[in-house]
């Protein structure tokens, strides 16, 4: 029980279009979801947290319109990559807190790679 | 939020062997939580002890916890081949109640 489908798991694009990134809850509602950036041989760095029918809150030094999240239900948020650039090319991992447990709960990570 | 630390950075074990990883965190915690990260994959949990518990077991994994110290570690017995993978450590807890990362262990278990 308890699993986050994230998808795509990989993705290429060309710089300056935009990149969606769906986590969708499948056996639970999901209030607050998590957004990871994680670039190769380092730690998972949070972005932002989305919160379902609100603003998502973003860590100090994101960019709010560049990534761009919108959590409409209790089981789908999506973090969108919006005008790519190189730069942006990462994993992207989801996660959601499992209410009772304590822990949290993974998608499976987004390779974007922007060429 | 700031990273804690792990160390090593990366371990090299035979088969059969015990593994030790460290972790060091830097805000007050509810508790710590450890992650397994297979490559270019999501993360599974693996454990998770509260800041009232001193060690804590699972099947062949064994947590402790120092909150004096500000630390933890991770001792997997009897490795194999299947435990190669990095080891995240997750401080919960801090005014932000969020989970912070440490920067990792990659465990290489040779057959």
């Amino acid at each position: 029980g308890a699993v986050v489908s994230q998808h795509p798991s990989w993705v290429i694009c060309k710089s300056g279009t935009s990149v969606k990134i769906e986590c969708r809850s499948l056996d639970f509602q999901a209030t607050t979801m998590f957004w990871y950036r994680q670039f190769p041989k380092q730690s998972l760095m949070l972005m932002a947290t989305s919160n379902e029918g609100s603003k998502a809150t973003y860590e100090q030094g994101v960019e709010k319109d560049k990534f761009l999240i919108n959590h409409a239900s209790l089981t789908l948020s999506t973090l969108t990559v919006t005008s790519a650039h190189p730069e942006d090319s990462s994993f992207y991992i989801c996660s959601a807190r499992i209410t009772g447990l304590h822990g949290y709960t993974f998608g499976s990570g987004t390779r974007l790679t922007v060429v | 939020s700031q990273q804690g630390e792990e160390d090593p950075q990366a371990l090299s074990i035979q088969e059969g062997e015990n593994a030790t990883m460290n972790c060091s965190y830097k805000t007050s915690i509810n508790n710590l939580q450890w992650y397994r990260q297979n490559s270019g994959r999501g993360l599974v949990h693996l454990i998770l002890i509260r800041s009232n518990e001193r060690e804590k077991h699972s099947g062949r994994l064994r947590v402790t916890l120092d909150t004096s110290k500000k630390s933890s570690s991770l001792l997997i017995t009897a490795s194999r081949a299947a435990d190669t993978a990095s080891y995240f450590c997750a401080a919960f807890g801090g005014s932000a109640r969020q989970l912070t990362f440490g920067s990792g262990t990659q465990l290489t278990v040779l057959p």
